[in-house]
């Protein structure tokens, strides 16, 4: 069992606060991580696909990178807003194989 | 709109009952995952199919069987359900290796 390890578990920030969170994943093997936004009663949506060492990714005010060298990768949620609140999963893919092991996921609640 | 459609959202069953929770996807993918998940624990792989009649454990199989008759159909299958299979469920699928993963609403089930 691959080991994706997701910090910190949950967060609690103020409205237009930046924050910032960690994916760790193992550096051999590496094929593609993952970001999905899980918000409460929906499904999780697909934030971005990082392959590239070094990827930076951008979508509006979320932004993540990638260090497959050392394992880790940062999402950055600038300006945070109320509807930013979710859980925020990462998944690491092999190339080995063809499963998703995803992290246990951020918590972020944005207040008001 | 590309669609993975759970069977039910809720779903309260008794211990020992035969529970099946089906998922349907109208995209011809070939992969197709089912999940479970708990607080902290983030996303676990139950089983996944890569072709019809294909199926391989992930993760976390045992309690657990499923059934890929139809490329666009996984059922998942509790055999004799227990109160620890109370838990989230989410189903995905996914075209190939690295691409896009797509995900069901989730099935919340209770084992009273």
């Amino acid at each position: 069992i691959l080991n994706v390890e997701q910090s910190p578990q949950s967060l609690h920030v103020q409205e237009g606060d930046s924050t910032n969170f960690t994916c760790s994943f193992p550096s051999s093997n590496f094929y593609a991580l993952h970001w999905y936004r899980w918000e409460t009663a929906k499904s999780p949506e697909a934030l971005f696909v990082m392959t590239l060492n070094g990827d930076e990714k951008k979508k509006g005010r979320i932004s993540a990178t990638l260090n497959t060298k050392e394992g880790y990768s940062y999402l950055y949620i600038k300006g945070s807003q109320p509807e930013d609140s979710a859980t925020y999963l990462c998944a690491f893919i092999t190339n080995a194989g063809n499963m998703l092991t995803f992290g246990g996921g951020t918590r972020l609640m944005v207040k008001p | 709109d590309v669609k993975v459609t759970q069977s039910s959202r809720y779903l309260v069953k008794r211990t020992g009952e035969k529970v099946f929770l089906e998922c349907v996807q109208d995209m011809d993918h070939e992969n197709m995952f089912w999940y479970r998940q708990d607080p902290g624990l983030g996303l676990r792989l139950i089983y996944f199919s890569y072709d019809v009649k294909m199926k391989e454990k992930g993760d976390i199989p045992e309690g657990y069987s499923v059934s890929r008759e139809k490329k666009e159909r996984f059922s998942l299958i509790l055999e004799s359900a227990s109160t620890n299979q109370t838990s989230m469920y989410l189903c995905a699928s996914r075209k190939v290796q690295g691409g896009g993963t797509f995900f069901g609403q989730g099935t919340r089930l209770t084992v009273v």
